[in-house]
Formats: structure tokens, C-alpha cells, sequence
């Protein structure tokens, strides 16, 4: 099973407007964190944001915030008043259990285009 | 300068051939990955070390071998490519007890 699922391959957003990315995961840990990555077309990966399981406020990073539903299992990236250099591929990552040092798990990532 | 450095940034090479991608990094860090980003896949994991002396496998490591030379060099072989392998290969890093991983800017390898 996928441990993480981006459902959205592609999104398109007006400038200026709020989009909200989609990621559900799958784990039996009840100690994760949740990231979201930014990828544009110059292909560097970017850390945008970050989620506990344990965090009872949703994260925030001045135009990101992190939609933290945990019985639904789901991290929506909400991205405000979008800009055109939000354009970009977005990866919703995890990495389960209690130890920081495992690895992060992505999924198949959505294309956001901003459009003006 | 950047602080995860992926050197060759582009290579073309043929079938058969043997290749190695370096990663070398200024922060630090003792944890350090190898990952590779194909179209739709996202990002799957290859090999990953946590120091010099501690390297393990990932998701995806057939075909593919790993070398942490000192702590700020870990390098990725490929002993022969094949066309499966045409990919972006991304280094990343991260402390102990760090959270999110800090990545390179991706070593595009492209296998006639």
C-alpha cells in the first residue's frame, strides 16, 4: 500500500488565491512527522513545512499551512494569496515512528500552476 | 556555494558503463541519503548512511552501491548502467534529532 498519496497530478490556481494540495498517509505509528517540499522547474528540493503527530496546532510558515486532519489521516498543504513563482512541483513526505534519523518516505507529487 | 554539493550535475552515459555520482556536504551532518526522483514516482529512497561505519539499504538499492568516505562524502555507484536508471538522483542530509532532510540540487543521469 501507497504510504503516501497525492491525488491531484496537476492543479491550476489564480494568482492571488488560495490552493490547497492534497496528501493522505498510511502508517500504524503513532509517532510521525509530515513535510511538504517544494520542487521548482530548476529541480532543487525546498522544505516548505512540517508536521508532528503529536503537534495539536496546525503548522503554519507565513503563506503555508499544513491542514492536519489525524483520524482522516490527511496533511493538506494550503498555500494563500498564491504567487506566480508558487509554480511548482509539490511533495507531500512522512517519516514514521519515534526515531528522526529514518528516512522520509514522498509521494508522487502534484504540479501547481499559477496562472495570472 | 551550496551546502550539498552533487557533482556531475548532468551525465549522459551507455549502457554498461560504470558511473558514480559524489555528494559532498558542508553542514555537517552525519546522517546523509541517496535518492532518485523518476515522473510520477516521486522520490524513492536508494541507500542511506548515518556515519562512516553505518550505511543500510533503501527501498530501491538492486543495481546500485553506496561508499561514505569521510563524514562529508557519500558517494553512489552505479556499476552498470542501464536505461532503467535515467533518473534525477538527489543527495540529502540531516543531524541527529534534526527533522526535515536537506537536499542537493539533484545529479541528472540519462543511460542510452
Amino acid at each position: 500500500a501507497q504510504k503516501i498519496t497525492q491525488t491531484q497530478p496537476g492543479m491550476f490556481v489564480q494568482e492571488k488565491e488560495a490552493v490547497t494540495l492534497d496528501c493522505t498517509y498510511d502508517t500504524s505509528d503513532q509517532s510521525y512527522g509530515l513535510f511538504w517540499y517544494k520542487q521548482p522547474s530548476s529541480g532543487e528540493m525546498i522544505f516548505l513545512i512540517y508536521q508532528g503527530s503529536y503537534d495539536e496546532q496546525n503548522a503554519t510558515e507565513g503563506r503555508y499551512s499544513l491542514n492536519f486532519q489525524k483520524a482522516r489521516k490527511s496533511a493538506n498543504l494550503v498555500i494563500s494569496a498564491s504567487q506566480l513563482g508558487d509554480s511548482a512541483m509539490y511533495f507531500c513526505a512522512m517519516r514514521e515512528g519515534p526515531r528522526v534519523e529514518r528516512a522520509l518516505t514522498f509521494g508522487s507529487g502534484t504540479r501547481l500552476q499559477v496562472q495570472p | 556555494d551550496a551546502d550539498v554539493t552533487q557533482t556531475p550535475r548532468n551525465r549522459i552515459t551507455k549502457t554498461g558503463k560504470r558511473i558514480m555520482l559524489e555528494c559532498s556536504q558542508t553542514k555537517g551532518h552525519d546522517r546523509m541519503y541517496w535518492y532518485r526522483q523518476d515522473p510520477g514516482l516521486g522520490l524513492r529512497l536508494i541507500y542511506y548512511s548515518f556515519d562512516v561505519k553505518d550505511i543500510n539499504k533503501g527501498e530501491i538499492s538492486d543495481g546500485y552501491s553506496v561508499s561514505r568516505q569521510a563524514q562529508a562524502k557519500f558517494s553512489l555507484s552505479l556499476e552498470s548502467a542501464i536505461p532503467n536508471q535515467t533518473a534525477l538522483y538527489f543527495c540529502a542530509t540531516n543531524i541527529k534529532q534534526g527533522r526535515e532532510l536537506f537536499f542537493g540540487e539533484g545529479s541528472r543521469l540519462t543511460v542510452l
